[in-house]
């Protein structure tokens, strides 16, 4: 079946530090990537998507690639703050599948000034 | 676009209680989902809605689950006898389904404790 693998955190880092967080995805079929997050005590919320292979996803300076070739969407940003500080969870969804999203663990991010 | 709301926002009860629990999605949405989300770990699926008609349900989803859509609108899912694992947050997600990718929304969930 469907399924999304992504780096054990807890993820530290400086203010302006060069964030990447990996994620690799198992899926039949050319399945919607995207990346969530959830800030403390928040919901979940879409960070960015990719529908198509080499799609990128970008928003708030986070980006994405899809690559189908090495089944991966991994997330960087140039430049982190502490205001990143959350739990980002790669996922996929297919239409073969209703459009349910198979989420990863989740990667802890904890950024210090 | 109000968003996603579920309610109650957290829920105690004690061992063998039943609880239910409601999401209304946004208005024009026809598709609903509910996932289940427990501590350092990523949502699971467990139903989906098109409408009212309940098209799927993950086997995490046992005989003591069980949802609703009546008329195609808010939902409720219902957990009877309730045990100490199924201490979680409980995730409403909708979406407008119209062939092409469309993305979901997610309420803010219930948090169930079980004592």
């Amino acid at each position: 079946g469907n399924s999304v693998t992504q780096m054990e955190g807890p993820v530290t880092l400086s203010e302006e530090a060069f964030l990447t967080i990996n994620c690799t995805y198992t899926a039949t079929g050319y399945p919607s990537l995207f990346w969530y997050v959830q800030y403390p005590g928040e919901g979940l919320q879409l960070l960015l998507k990719a529908t198509k292979a080499d799609d990128k996803g970008s928003n708030k300076g986070f980006e994405a690639t899809y690559r189908k070739e090495t089944t991966s969407f991994h997330l960087e940003k140039g430049s982190v703050q502490v205001s990143d500080s959350a739990v980002y969870f790669c996922a996929l969804s297919s239409t073969a599948s209703y459009d349910k999203v198979i989420f990863g663990p989740g990667t802890s991010l904890s950024v210090i000034p | 676009d109000t968003g996603v709301s579920q309610n109650p926002r957290h829920k105690i009860t004690k061992r063998g209680q039943n609880v239910t629990f409601r999401c209304d999605p946004i208005s024009e949405h026809n598709r609903l989902y509910w996932y289940r989300q427990t501590l350092g770990q990523g949502p699971e699926f467990l139903t989906y809605f098109q409408n009212e008609a309940q098209l799927e349900k993950s086997r995490l989803l046992s005989d003591r689950f069980s949802a609703e859509r009546p008329k195609g609108s808010f939902s409720t899912l219902e957990i009877q006898r309730t045990e100490q694992g199924d201490s979680a947050m409980y995730l409403c997600a909708s979406s407008l389904g119209t062939g092409s990718y469309q993305p979901q929304h997610f309420g803010d969930g219930t948090r169930l404790s079980i004592l």
